[in-house]
């Protein structure tokens, strides 16, 4: 099946830091998709991207389907956003990465 | 608009007892879809419901088994229980089977004792 990577594993950063987390897969894939897992577990949908380039507010990200990546830029990053970033790709069902644990500190 | 609901939030239950799991789609989405999630790791794809077909399944013992209802609601049965099936379980629906963003619900977090 499908391989799903995420790097780095741990990322911590210091309030107002910038990061970029990258997410690789094995497949041509239909669907991308980028989450945000907050401390109570809640799934948060970041962006659906399977290519080109989206941004929201402080965070953006970029798939480039033909190279099989996607990077999500997180600038000026808040204490809020720590937590576990996933990379979930679909062809036949939905794959998620093992994920990245950001922890931004103040 | 409601997003997707899950019921319990949290459930224990002992070693060979059987679950129920329910999941309420966002209005308007067909398509309903149950992962679990163990400690540490991201979310495993278990089923995957359309229009009350079973469109996918994932690598999982036939003790798991799932139904879709014509309101698109969904249950998620796990037989047998084990210590292992301690998780949480994440329901997300999209407007059709493939190709569509996935929203989440807040999960069921089930503890086998």
């Amino acid at each position: 099946g499908i391989q799903v990577e995420q790097s780095p594993p741990d990322l911590i950063l210091q309030e107002g830091a910038n990061s970029t987390l990258r997410c690789n897969f094995s497949d041509s894939v239909n669907n991308l998709q980028w989450f945000h897992q907050n401390p109570w577990g809640q799934l948060i949908n970041l962006f659906y991207i399977p290519s080109g380039t989206k941004q929201n507010g402080r965070l953006s990200a970029t798939t480039v389907a033909t190279e099989r990546y996607s990077l999500l830029y997180i600038s000026s990053s808040q204490t809020t956003d720590s937590g576990v970033y996933f990379c979930a790709v679909e062809l036949n069902d939905m794959r998620f990465g093992a994920g990245t644990r950001l922890t931004v500190k103040p | 608009d409601a997003g997707v609901t899950q019921s319990p939030t949290h459930l224990i239950k002992t070693r060979g007892q059987q679950v129920t799991l329910r999941c309420s789609p966002i209005s308007g989405h067909k398509s309903v879809s149950w992962y679990q999630q163990v400690l540490g790791q991201g979310p495993q794809f278990i089923f995957q419901y359309y229009e009350k077909e079973e469109r996918g399944r994932g690598n999982f013992p036939d003790r798991f088994s799932a139904r879709q209802f014509p309101n698109y609601s969904s249950e998620l049965n796990v037989n047998a229980l084990l210590l292992g099936d301690s998780a949480l379980y994440l329901c997300a629906s999209s407007r059709r089977g493939g190709d569509q963003p996935q929203h989440f619900g807040d999960g069921t977090r089930l503890s086998i004792l």
